[in-house]
């Protein structure tokens, strides 16, 4: 089994540049999330998704973050334009709803730096 | 308010002594429990999880955490560090099958020969 596989794995772009991030979750997986974690923090939620549907994205900053999960396997992460606030780790979770919090499974990140 | 709280945020322990990391948790009801460690430029991975039943849990790499109702607490603990414990962890509660991870700030733990 990959494992919930996210890229890239580091990511340097200059503020005010777009940026994409990939996440695809273990196979079966119906839950998926996106946090955020800062530096010497840890991980915030940004976004869940149950199938293709965002059921919980109070957190997201729309207004230069989006998020799509179209047919409801794998996701994208994206943030127009970026900030310099922005560099952190971006972190994508998965989760089997019928095995709970038991299958909950976190990729390697993708650490963005925003210069 | 709903919080994670780990009152260390360094702990440097000597290779082969005992460790105990904090955590307190401040919640309506007693919530899904768990410890995970970060190596650098890695993901998370998770030790162990408390959702019911026996308050003492066995995680992976030999380490265990308690849950004390009354205190609020769920430490984690391990009677021999070693040197590849050096980490980051985080404690991290869930307050239902499903729903989001709020997580503490972490503790960074230092292994010294």
């Amino acid at each position: 089994e990959a494992g919930v596989v996210q890229s890239p794995r580091y990511k340097i772009i200059e503020k005010k540049q777009p940026v994409a991030f990939w996440c695809n979750p273990i196979s079966g997986h119906n839950t998926l999330y996106w946090y955020r974690q800062n530096l010497g923090q840890g991980p915030e939620l940004l976004i869940r998704y149950e199938n293709e549907e965002a059921v919980d994205d109070s957190q997201l900053p729309k207004d230069r973050f989006s998020a799509e999960r179209l047919k409801g396997v794998d996701s994208t992460l994206k943030i127009q334009p970026a900030e310099l606030g922005d560099s952190a780790v971006y972190l994508c979770a998965s989760s089997d709803p019928g095995q709970g919090n038991y299958g909950y499974t976190f990729g390697s990140g993708t650490r963005l730096t925003v210069v | 308010a709903q919080s994670v709280t780990q009152p260390d945020i360094h702990i440097t322990v000597s290779e082969g002594a005992s460790l105990e990391l904090r955590c307190n948790y401040s919640y309506g009801a007693t919530p899904y429990l768990f410890w995970y460690v970060q190596s650098p430029g890695q993901g998370l991975q998770l030790l162990l999880k408390y959702f019911s039943g026996d308050t003492l849990v066995q995680g992976i790499k030999g380490f265990e955490a308690e849950f004390k109702r009354s205190q609020s607490s769920f430490n984690l603990r391990k009677p021999s560090v070693h040197w590849s414990d050096a980490a980051e962890y985080f404690c991290a509660v869930c307050l239902y099958t499903g729903n989001q991870f709020y997580f503490g700030t972490g503790t960074s733990l230092t292994v010294i020969p």
